[in-house]
């Protein structure tokens, strides 16, 4: 049981360019969330799912975009990489009491 | 809005030293609290958690408990290990609307042998 499991673990991208990360759960969850965590701020909401087919915006969604797949699959877009986006993404899915549980996250570099 | 503040870090102990991380929150409602431990390279995991007030987490050792008179949930240890050396997270959720968590700064933990 694998719980959350994100892909790449690393990522390097020239300003400018195209990537998407990818996150999928096997707990069977309605809801997902993708967050950021930057040195001093904690981690912040970027855009969540609660079900199938749903995306609603977070505290920081500029410069991104989602797509919920189908209930295992939710990924984050970064249609043009700038060096702002420089961080570690964790994709995220609440239990029964609202924990949330965590991939193992993406570090991404944007040059 | 929701808000959490943690103690800056890095709080650096001996081992067997006594821990205390402070955390204080704002919100609306009845939040669930929760502490969040990361360890190098991984990503976060539930270290304990406490749903309404006068309640005490624990687990491994740590302990929090829910004031709400001082809005406060303070991450405690009686004798801190070298393998405590982490992040921790203080986090609230109100379970209204998305029901994300909202997360402090973080306090980097540093035990020496």
């Amino acid at each position: 049981n694998a719980g959350v499991t994100q892909t790449p673990k690393f990522q390097v991208l020239k300003t400018g360019q195209s990537m998407t990360l990818q996150c999928a759960q096997d707990m069977n969850h309605n809801s997902m969330y993708w967050y950021r965590q930057d040195p001093g701020m904690g981690l912040r909401l970027i855009y969540y799912s609660a079900s199938e087919g749903t995306t609603d915006k977070g505290e920081v969604p500029n410069g991104y975009n989602v797509s919920r797949l189908n209930k295992r699959e939710f990924s984050l877009r970064l249609e043009s990489a700038a060096p702002s986006q420089t961080s570690v993404y964790f994709c995220a899915t609440p239990g029964q009491n609202t924990e949330a549980f965590f991939g193992q996250g993406t570090r991404l570099t944007v040059v | 809005g929701n808000s959490v503040t943690q103690m800056e870090g890095p709080v650096t102990l001996s081992e067997e030293a006594f821990l205390t991380i402070n955390c204080t929150y704002t919100a609306t409602g009845y939040p669930s609290l929760f502490w969040y431990v990361q360890y190098p390279g991984e990503g976060l995991q539930l270290l304990l958690k406490a749903t309404k007030a006068d309640d005490k987490g624990s687990n491994k050792g740590f302990e929090a408990t829910y004031r709400k008179e001082t809005t406060s949930f303070h991450l405690e240890k009686g004798s801190v290990q070298v393998s405590d050396s982490a992040v921790y997270f203080c986090a609230l959720s109100d379970y209204t609307g998305r029901r994300a968590l909202t997360f402090g700064s973080g306090t980097r933990l540093q035990v020496q042998p």
